[in-house]
């Protein structure tokens, strides 16, 4: 199975900063079949992007999703108070889909 | 609009079964594909398994196979998951999601059962 790795596993920022988090895989993700979700304390994930670069319903344009092949990246252009949560990558271009392990975003 | 809504929090014995069940509504349930992933105390989402109701076969990631079961009950659109054989590592909160295959992105979650595993 695809192996997906985050860094960094904290990132520590103020609101109004710029954001950019990575994931990447073990082996090249089939189709740059890549989502990125958001997930609160207490809260099931939310998707923000999928195939790597489009956003989700809703998604604000703040949220933007790049990469291909196995380093791909989401970025934040700048931090709302709200956007302050844990990140997680999933591949889903071959089966099992996998989950990365988070990046925490959190209040400087 | 669509929506998923699971079933309440279970405390279990070690050794015992449990079964979640996740209604949706909003949307056509055949053609979609329901998955459920769960995520322990503190860590991350690991996919265990999923079902397209029209085809009605599961698929179970290699750490649930023989130990989870996933099934369906159109009439009620209705999706269930029974893990049997119950540790205490399995304490966690069990979401259940909607895809447009297997595997796929999630774009709808239930809120998320609880299941404590426990002497």
């Amino acid at each position: 199975e695809i192996v997906l790795t985050q860094s960094p596993g904290t990132l520590s920022l103020s609101p109004g900063e710029r954001a950019t988090l990575s994931c990447r895989a073990s082996q090249s993700v089939s189709g740059d079949f890549l989502a990125w979700y958001q997930q609160k304390r207490g809260q099931a994930p939310r998707l923000l992007i999928y195939d790597a670069s489009s956003r989700a319903t809703g998604i604000p344009d703040r949220f933007s999703g790049s990469g291909s092949g196995t380093d791909f990246t989401l970025t934040i252009s700048r931090l709302e108070p709200e956007d302050f949560a844990v990140y997680y990558c999933q591949q889903y271009g071959r089966s099992p889909g996998t989950f990365g392990p988070g990046t925490k975003v959190d209040i400087k | 609009q669509v929506q998923l809504v699971q079933s309440g929090a279970e405390v279990k014995k070690p050794g015992s079964s449990v079964k979640v069940s996740c209604k949706t509504s909003g949307d056509t349930f055949n053609v979609y594909a329901f998955s459920w992933v769960r995520q322990a105390p503190g860590q991350g989402l690991e996919w265990m398994g999923g079902i397209i109701p029209i085809y009605g076969t599961a698929i179970y990631a290699q750490n649930f196979q023989g130990r989870a079961t996933i099934t369906t009950d159109e009439s009620t659109s209705t999706v269930y998951m029974d893990l049997s054989s119950l540790r205490s590592e399995d304490t966690a909160v069990y979401f259940c999601a909607r895809g447009g295959g297997l595997p796929k992105f999630f774009d709808y979650w239930g809120q998320g059962t609880l299941v404590t595993v426990s002497s």
